[in-house]
């Protein structure tokens, strides 16, 4: 069975920069997985962040990054800020018309 | 603007059947692959299934196959989720989501809430 794994929590000071990873219980990720970003406060719907590795999504400040490190998707935050709390979701396009989406990762700014 | 207002949800006792609807606007419909993704109360995201544009083509997690059904309806711009034989494990927020060219889900409803009582 696939699992797409992602840290359970991160924490970042204000200002900091911050790299969240997604990677597979089996297996290396690349850019054939085209993954994917999601930010998703409480209540609310996710939004999507980055795309096809790398590519922000409209609206999507500058400050977010998408890129593989080594044998996982990562997501960078730089210069984080108070609203960047939020959980963050990887999901990765598995083939034959399949998405696996990571557990999610709570990220603090404190 | 695209818009995804999903209905449908509720309270269900276990075992027991709900059609789950979403309404599409602001494109294009049968141009999009279309999504159902859920979400346990405070657990992560998981994706359910998705359908073609055109509807002849449908894929599901395997937690959810043989007893979920994914529709569509083109002519009224509405997506359907039909879930039967209910179990705990199941309740959730369901959202609807259209994913873009490359794969990726672009659209989020605000999703509609499913409780399974046992």
């Amino acid at each position: 069975q696939t699992v797409v794994t992602q840290e359970p929590s991160f924490s970042v000071s204000p200002g900091g920069t911050v790299t969240l990873t997604c990677g597979l219980n089996s297996g290396s990720v690349s850019t054939n997985y085209f993954p994917s970003w999601y930010q998703q406060t409480p209540g609310q719907a996710p939004r999507t962040l980055i795309y096809n590795t790398n590519t922000r999504s409209s609206g999507v400040p500058d400050r977010f990054s998408g890129s593989i490190l080594g044998n996982k998707a990562a997501l960078t935050i730089t210069g984080a800020q108070a609203d960047d709390e939020s959980d963050y979701y990887c999901v990765l396009y598995m083939g034959s018309a399949i998405w696996v989406f990571g557990g999610g990762t709570k990220l603090t700014v404190l | 603007e695209v818009q995804l207002v999903e209905s449908g949800g509720g309270l269900v006792q276990s075992g027991g059947s709900l059609r789950l609807s979403c309404a599409a606007s602001g494109f294009t419909f049968s141009d999009y692959w279309m999504h159902w993704v859920r979400q346990a109360p405070g657990k992560g995201l998981v994706w359910v299934s998705r359908i073609d544009g055109g509807g002849s083509s449908t894929t599901y997690a395997d937690s959810v196959k043989g007893r979920f059904s994914i529709t569509r309806d083109n002519a009224k711009n509405m997506l359907y989720l039909q879930v039967n034989s209910l179990r705990a494990e199941d309740t959730a927020i369901y959202y609807c989501a259209r994913t873009n060219t490359g794969g990726y889900f672009a659209y989020w409803g605000q999703g509609t809430l499913v409780t399974v009582s046992s």
